[in-house]
């Protein structure tokens, strides 16, 4: 079975700083996606983020960026110049890209404090 | 383009009783998944519908159920609430083999 990771259950950046969240997984198939979901304090789950497994280039959407290692099923989420509201959750997210399901399964989270 | 629409946004129930919660899924879509969030659980996949069928089940009860109508909006229905369904339901949509838009929630509590 797959399982996701989060070994950071809370992080602070300050304001106009860089941080990295971790996420590790595990599975046996070669052909899948990740995901970084964002849910701030509106319970509202935003997509942040996501990469496909057969693609070796990491994905970047303007201050966010990850860092895919495929072979240490490793996905990490860094953000840049962090902002007041990139504060909240960070869920790091795996879905199969087998046809018939899109059942994700996600990680237990990060909180994010960003620091004025 | 109207998002995820999840209905009611809160709900107080007492145990014993039954409780339906509604989503509206983004206009095109024809996938539906529902989440259970609890601050002990995190994340739990409870089901996904695609063209009123169920494609995958999670690991809960019978107690839950669900379905999907022909116009992609989906129900969930809980009977004989228990104390420890108090949680943060979420509905998702996807399109293809795409990623999920979720609503905002229906905060459910069971006293």
């Amino acid at each position: 079975a797959q399982t996701v990771t989060q070994s950071q259950p809370e992080m602070s950046v300050q304001e106009a700083e860089t941080v990295t969240l971790s996420c590790t997984y595990d599975t046996s198939e070669s052909d899948y996606y990740l995901f970084w979901y964002k849910q701030p304090p509106s319970r509202q789950m935003i997509l942040v983020i996501r990469q496909e497994a057969y693609k070796q280039q990491n994905a970047t959407e303007n201050r966010f960026s990850v860092n895919f290692q495929k072979a240490a099923k490793s996905f990490s989420l860094k953000i840049s110049d962090s902002q007041l509201g990139d504060a909240a959750m960070y869920f790091c997210a795996y879905k199969r890209t087998t046809s018939g399901t899109y059942k994700y399964i996600f990680g237990t989270g990060t909180r994010l404090k960003v620091l004025a | 383009k109207a998002g995820v629409t999840q209905t009611p946004r809160y709900l107080i129930k007492t145990r014993g009783q039954q409780v339906t919660l509604s989503c509206s899924p983004i206009s095109g879509h024809r996938s539906v998944s529902w989440y259970q969030q609890t601050p002990g659980q995190g994340l739990q996949f409870l089901f996904e519908y695609f063209s009123e069928t169920q494609r995958n089940k999670g690991n809960f009860p019978g107690r839950f159920s669900g379905r999907q109508f022909s116009n992609s909006r989906s129900e969930m229905n809980v009977s004989t609430l228990e104390l420890g369904d108090s949680a943060l339901y979420l509905c998702a949509s996807s399109l293809g083999d795409s990623e999920a838009f979720f609503g905002q929630g229906t905060r459910l509590t069971v006293v």
